[in-house]
């Protein structure tokens, strides 16, 4: 089945470790996301891929990496630099076409807890 | 911030339509209205969008106001595996080509299903 896998579901990091969360899709979309949930709150976009070798950051970029050299894959690096580091981390994929609106799907999401 | 406004929480009888309203009073004349759903620990799963016309697909129906200001999603028989909470977003633009855009998820609202 098409669609967006995130891995690890769960993961814990150790102070000054820095972590990587996987996303890959097989949907063929040119675009992807990072976005970052905090409890009871809504989504903020951290960097996000217009296409391969591409990216941008977001609103909360800081103690953030991310790598694009495969259509299909953006994976994003939690570093030591980020203080606040435990959320739950979703990505997402859209087709990127001029003038489209297509919607952004979002994998299932990894869950970062500091031990 | 948001550009929308939802009510916090609702019920629902389960079988009878589910009737979500959303405030967009500042969209512009180009922006869409996406609607997602989140169960807890789930990633976000799109429902539907639209501009101006009424949009009705396999989950729900998208009624849009005249002037744009708001509209209703409508969940026409509502089950209990629907209990979630929905997200009303107009998305923002992003830099750069290809019309990508970040979704701003605002509180939403606690749709409960009650048998």
């Amino acid at each position: 089945d098409g669609g967006i896998t995130q891995s690890p579901k769960y993961l814990f990091r150790k102070e000054g470790q820095n972590v990587t969360l996987s996303c890959e899709q097989n949907l063929n979309h040119d675009a992807m996301y990072w976005y970052r949930q905090d409890p009871g709150q809504g989504l903020r976009l951290i960097y996000y891929s217009q296409i391969v070798n591409d990216f941008q950051k977001g609103d909360i970029a800081e103690g953030y990496s991310v790598s694009r050299e495969k259509k299909e894959s953006f994976p994003l690096t939690v570093t030591s630099a980020q203080k606040n580091p435990t959320a739950f981390y979703l990505c997402a994929s859209s087709i990127r076409l001029a003038n489209s609106n297509q919607p952004q799907h979002f994998g299932d999401g990894t869950r970062l807890s500091i031990l | 911030d948001a550009k929308t406004t939802q009510p916090p929480s609702m019920d629902c009888a389960e079988g009878r339509a589910a009737n979500l309203p959303c405030n967009h009073s500042t969209i512009s004349g180009n922006e869409y209205v996406y609607w997602y759903r989140q169960i807890h620990s789930q990633g976000p799963q799109y429902i539907i969008h639209g501009l101006k016309n009424n949009e009705t697909n396999e989950m729900a129906s998208l009624i849009i106001t005249e002037d744009r200001k708001s509209s209703t999603l409508i969940l026409p028989h509502a089950t209990l595996r629907d209990t979630a909470v929905y997200y009303c977003i107009v998305r923002v633009a992003l830099p750069g080509s290809g019309n990508t855009g970040k979704l701003i998820f605002g509180q939403g609202t606690t749709l409960q299903v009650k048998p």
